[in-house]
């Protein structure tokens, strides 16, 4: 079963506007973390943002913030202002419990969604 | 400038050559990962080192052997490769794996894309 879902395979957005990247998640484990990553077309995969499943206020890492819905199993990727260097693939991850089993250390990627931004 | 460095960029072999890629860190990390990527698709995880140790093994083809010679340092030797391997590979590392900083993010360098003929 997918345990990370990423709906959009592409997205567009004018430039300086605001963007929702989607990302829902499966998990029972109640401890885990959500990562956002950028890959621009050269390959490098850019940290973005994190959130905990115990953080109690969204995270936001400047242009960037994270709409944590923990009861929707959603954490949707909020770009404010976006600029033509937005343009690449965005994926969302999820690690869980690092407490025994062969899950720790494990990232598991959603599929990703393109993002292009028109200026 | 990525903190993880990863050498060459660009490798194209034929599938009876023998190459190494490297990866490289100095931000103290006990945790280094391999990834294969195929074009417009997520990372798929091949191997997690922890403490130099060999802790994770996604039933990766023996075709491709790790090796963690340091703390910093990550090696994938590759032998006897097939078409279907050509892909980007991907090195990263974070503080650790367990316990609280379990959840600090993997930094990534930018990859090697490797070709096969």
């Amino acid at each position: 079963a997918q345990k990370i879902t990423q709906t959009q395979p592409g997205m567009f957005v004018q430039e300086k506007e605001a963007v929702t990247l989607d990302c829902t998640y499966d998990t029972s484990d109640p401890s885990y973390g959500l990562f956002w990553y950028k890959q621009p077309s050269s390959g490098e995969m850019i940290f973005l943002i994190y959130q905990g499943s115990y953080d109690q206020q969204n995270a936001t890492e400047g242009r960037y913030s994270l709409n944590f819905q923990k009861a929707r199993k959603s954490a949707n990727l909020v770009i404010s202002a976006s600029q033509l260097g937005d343009s690449a693939m965005y994926f969302c991850a999820m690690r869980e419990s690092a407490a025994g089993g062969t899950s720790y250390g494990k990232l598991t990627f959603g599929q990703g969604t393109i993002l292009t931004v028109h200026p | 400038d990525t903190e993880v460095t990863q050498t060459p960029k660009h490798l194209v072999m034929g599938m009876t050559n023998k190459k190494s890629l490297k990866c490289e860190q100095h931000m103290g990390h006990r945790a280094m990962y391999w990834y294969k990527q195929k074009a417009k698709k997520p990372p798929e995880l091949m191997f997690v080192y922890s403490y130099e140790k060999l802790s994770i093994n996604e039933s990766v083809p023996s075709r491709f052997s790790p090796e963690c010679p340091n703390s910093s340092l990550l090696n994938l030797h590759l032998h006897a490769l097939q078409p279907e391997d050509s892909a980007l590979y991907l090195c990263a590392s974070s503080p650790h794996i367990h316990g609280e900083l379990s959840n600090q993010p993997q930094h990534f360098g930018d990859g090697t894309r490797l070709s096969i003929l």
